[in-house]
């Protein structure tokens, strides 16, 4: 089947701090990948994707690259700021099928 | 675009009565999901319909939820009677399928004392 693993939080960094959310996952496919942000009291917003392999998704600072040989999906933000506390999903979705798998979510808390 | 809307924002509600949480999609969207989140369990997805009708319920926890889709603009999640451990957020979002990505709504909060 598919799943998405992705590492237990929260993960706490100070602001400008570098920052690296993982996430790894099994599919039955060729999958696109995501990563959606969830902030306080909101649903969920796409933040990035990729849909073949080594393709690098970005917006608002943050990137992942599609790494096929080692099955991950990483997020990165080179330098974080206290907005950008929230919950991070990695999500990948099955050739053309409409079904995202999620996973479990890694909370960020940034402090000033 | 007004996105995907969701109604109630809260709702507090006795044990063993019936609760009813609303959607309404992004117009031109043919796939609409329903989530529940909680601490716990993390977001789990209970079910989805493509082009208004039900394709996998399969994580609808128990007979006392229902779902339906009378249109494609409209979309309700009925719990009967409720329970204190269906407190929880649930969310709407609505796709087109073979697109990439959902829309999620703001989420209704349910609290069941």
């Amino acid at each position: 089947g598919n799943s998405v693993t992705q590492m237990e939080g929260p993960v706490t960094l100070s602001e400008e701090a570098f920052l690296t959310i993982n996430c790894t996952y099994t599919a039955t496919g060729y999958p696109s990948l995501f990563w959606y942000v969830q902030y306080p009291g909101e649903g969920l917003q796409l933040l990035l994707k990729a849909t073949k392999a080594d393709d690098k998704g970005s917006n608002k600072g943050f990137e992942a690259t599609y790494r096929k040989e080692t099955t991950s999906f990483h997020l990165e933000k080179g330098s974080v700021q206290v907005s950008d506390s929230a919950v991070y999903f990695c999500a990948l979705r099955v050739n053309a099928g409409n079904m995202l798998t999620f996973g479990g979510g890694t909370r960020l808390m940034v402090k000033p | 675009d007004a996105g995907v809307i969701q109604s109630p924002r809260h709702e507090v509600t006795e044990m063993g009565q019936e609760v009813t949480l609303r959607c309404k999609p992004i117009s031109g969207h043919n796939s609409l999901f329903w989530y529940r989140q909680t601490m716990m369990r993390g977001l789990e997805l209970l079910i989805y319909f493509n082009n208004n009708v039900p394709i996998d319920d399969s994580g609808m926890p128990e007979d006392r939820f229902s779902a339906k889709m009378p249109n494609a603009s409209f979309s309700t999640l009925k719990i009967q009677p409720s329970e204190p451990r269906d407190s929880a957020v649930y969310f709407c979002a609505s796709s087109l399928q073979g697109s990439y990505g959902y829309t999620f709504g703001s989420g209704t909060r349910l609290t069941v004392v």
